[in-house]
């Protein structure tokens, strides 16, 4: 099954934007999949944030603000999720998935954002 | 409102079994499916499978194959998650959620349980 890759740690002061990657394998093209995002602090389940697939096909969890965006990167074979406007509840650790067919779902190995 | 909630925290043997029970309430049970997700200490998520509330049909992860049965009871709208042959790298915390799929390979979990905590220890 695929391996995503995501940073282990990124930082941000308040206020600033967060842009998390989450890299594809080489073999697999990001144009073709979904991207999901998840946010999850300690000692809480995930939560469900957005998914992205193009500007035309996305969609945002319920009550999720809409500082919180998703977009791709073709060159970089790369889903990204974008935090516009840091605050200091957005600390947490973000998780991407994939699903490479209806049977089989991976997650990255997720990101702690920590603000500043 | 949207509510999934977990059976309670389980010590097994190594080799023994665990069945994880998931109650779903304030939906249609057999509108979506329902998704087992495992979180091992300090460690990142890990996909176990889905199953469909509607089929009862399961899917999964190549990893768990042969050992994990996924099951759901629409009378009651619980699902179950039996994980056999136990060992101390099974310890995790279990996370059922509901499985929204709009078309083919667009699914995505919403909400999460509260997870049930499994130790595998002699």
């Amino acid at each position: 099954q695929p391996v995503l890759t995501q940073p282990p740690s990124s930082s941000a002061s308040p206020g600033e934007s967060a842009r998390l990657t989450c890299t594809l394998p080489s073999d697999i093209n990001v144009g073709s999949y979904n991207i999901y995002w998840y946010q999850q602090k300690p000692g809480s389940p995930p939560r469900y944030l957005l998914y992205y697939s193009s500007h035309s096909a996305k969609g945002q969890g319920s009550g999720v603000p809409s500082r919180f965006s998703g977009s791709k990167d073709a060159s970089a074979n790369t889903g990204i999720l974008l935090i516009s406007g840091l605050q200091s509840e957005d600390e947490a650790d973000y998780y991407c998935m994939i699903w490479p067919s209806n049977a089989l779902g991976v997650f990255g190995g997720g990101t702690k954002l920590t603000v500043l | 409102q949207v509510q999934l909630v977990q059976s309670g925290a389980e010590v097994k043997k190594p080799g023994a079994s665990v069945k994880v029970s998931c109650k779903a309430s304030g939906y249609t049970f057999t509108n979506y499916g329902i998704s087992w997700v495992r979180q091992a200490p300090g460690q990142g998520l890990e996909w176990m499978g889905w199953i469909s509330a509607y089929s009862g049909s399961p899917n999964y992860a190549q990893k768990f194959q042969g050992r994990v049965t996924m099951t759901t009871d629409t009378s009651t709208r619980t699902s179950y998650m039996e994980l056999r042959s136990l060992r101390s790298d099974d310890t995790a915390v279990y996370y059922c959620a509901r499985v929204t799929m709009i078309v083919p390979k667009t699914l995505w979990f919403d909400p999460w349980g509260q997870g049930t905590l499994v130790t595998v220890s002699s």
